[in-house]
């Protein structure tokens, strides 16, 4: 059982240095999400997709773009990389947006942007 | 007053005995309440969902109480592999898109 998987697991980018962080679930979730976890604050959302085809955003968007490729993958995208974005970030999958329904994890990518 | 609030700790704890520790939330509407168990350097995993007064599960007990607002989590007899981080998670309303997560409650189980 794969669950949720995210690539890299480790990043490290120089300021203005793009890049994309890949997300794949295959439990057959409809509902895709992007958080980022940072010392002394909770998991924030940073886009989320409620079903294939939508994207949203959420609590921190600036600087991030997001494509739902299908409905497996979720794939979060650093434009121009910036220090304050030096987080762990989290992709989450669940089979419906609702809070009734368990939120999956991916194993988490750990970026630092010098 | 924050959304959600936890106590960082660190709760260090020996081995086999209870500890409790709470969370605060402000948003009175919010009907449901997770907690979340993560370890060192790992995804957050679900450990138990509160709709009601409360839930029980093994050696782990939550708690609601909507008058005061908080949630409480109880763990009795603890082992070292309860060493974690405890988050709170409290959805503002809706879906996923509307959760607040506590900056989590960190336990040691010392032996």
């Amino acid at each position: 059982n794969a669950g949720v998987t995210q690539t890299p697991k480790f990043q490290v980018l120089k300021t203005g240095q793009s890049m994309t962080l890949q997300c794949a679930q295959d439990m057959n979730h409809n509902s895709m999400y992007w958080y980022r976890q940072d010392p002394g604050m909770g998991l924030r959302l940073i886009y989320y997709s409620a079903s294939e085809g939508t994207t949203d955003k959420g609590e921190v968007p600036n600087g991030y773009n997001v494509s739902r490729l299908n409905k497996r993958e979720f794939s979060l995208r650093l434009e121009s990389a910036a220090p304050s974005q030096t987080s762990v970030y989290f992709c989450a999958s669940s089979a419906a947006s609702a809070t009734n329904e368990k939120l999956f994890f991916g194993s988490g990518t750990q970026l630092s942007v010098l | 007053r924050k959304e959600v609030e936890q106590d960082p700790g660190p709760f260090n704890v020996p081995e086999g005995a209870t500890v409790a520790f709470n969370c605060t939330y402000s948003n009175s509407a919010s009907q449901s309440f997770f907690w979340y168990r993560q370890d060192c350097r790992k995804e957050p995993k679900l450990l138990m969902s509160v709709y009601s007064s409360g839930n029980e599960d093994g050696r782990f007990t939550a708690q609601l109480n909507r008058a005061s607002q908080y949630i409480s989590l109880l763990i009795r007899d603890s082992k070292l592999s309860d060493s974690a981080t405890y988050l709170c998670v409290v959805p503002r309303s809706g879906g996923y898109q509307k959760v607040t997560f506590g900056t989590g409650t960190k336990l040691q189980v010392i032996p």
